[in-house]
């Protein structure tokens, strides 16, 4: 499973945009991206996922460069409740959903 | 919808105890998991199972066994609980399919080892 690197902490504030990038050299043809978000004392809960381009859903976009190399996960607007910890995932996309690696995470503190 | 449910929420036990933590999910799904969490970590994958009847070791086996007798539950077992098994325990369960990295958690066990 490919490696991955992204920053350990960022703050934000309320109403600002949040861009966490994601480092996955070693990708393989066959890893899809995704990101989960974990709340203290809660399990992680899957928030987006992508093989290239861009992604969009109701809660964030997700931005892949052509050489997929890295990911951009963006939180628009950041509200307290996003205070969270962000994995980034990368796996083949027909068999790792049961063999998830998870790296340290960025801790992303939102402030008033 | 339940989703996964895992108990106990929270045990203590002593040194050399064994114990089961519980996980049942009810969305039919093919895979599920066990991680462990110390703190200030991200998550790690102790056992996982593809199916019924099927169970293979991650990366933080040792110390832990596993059975998955049917499609909802997959226990988890500590033989003789260590200190160094004070975590939280973490089941997870995800569908089959070209994209099925979705993985839906439980909320979770806290273990402390005394």
């Amino acid at each position: 499973l490919a490696k991955t690197t992204q920053p350990i902490s960022m703050d934000s504030y309320e109403g600002q945009e949040v861009n966490i990038t994601c480092s996955h050299n070693n990708i393989a043809t066959n890893d899809y991206i995704t990101w989960y978000q974990q709340f203290p004392s809660q399990g992680p809960r899957f928030i987006i996922q992508g093989y290239k381009t861009k992604v969009t859903n109701e809660v964030a976009s997700l931005f892949i460069p052509a050489d997929r190399k890295s990911s951009t996960l963006s939180l628009p607007r950041v509200s307290l409740s996003d205070t969270a910890v962000y994995y980034c995932l990368v796996g083949e996309g027909n068999n790792a959903g049961n063999m998830l690696t998870f790296g340290g995470g960025t801790r992303l503190m939102v402030k008033p | 919808n339940a989703g996964v449910t895992q108990t106990p929420k929270f045990q203590v036990l002593k040194t050399g105890q064994s114990m089961t933590l519980q996980c049942a999910q009810d969305m039919n799904h093919e895979y599920m998991s066990w991680y462990r969490q110390d703190p200030g970590m991200g998550l790690r994958l102790i056992h996982y199972s593809v199916g019924a009847g099927i169970t293979d070791q991650g990366e933080v086996p040792n110390g832990y066994n596993v059975s998955r007798s049917t499609t909802e539950d997959f226990p988890l077992r500590l033989l003789s609980a260590a200190p160094s098994q004070t975590s939280v325990y973490f089941c997870a369960s995800s569908g089959t399919g070209v994209k099925n990295t979705e993985a839906f958690f439980g909320q979770g066990t806290r273990l402390t080892v005394v």
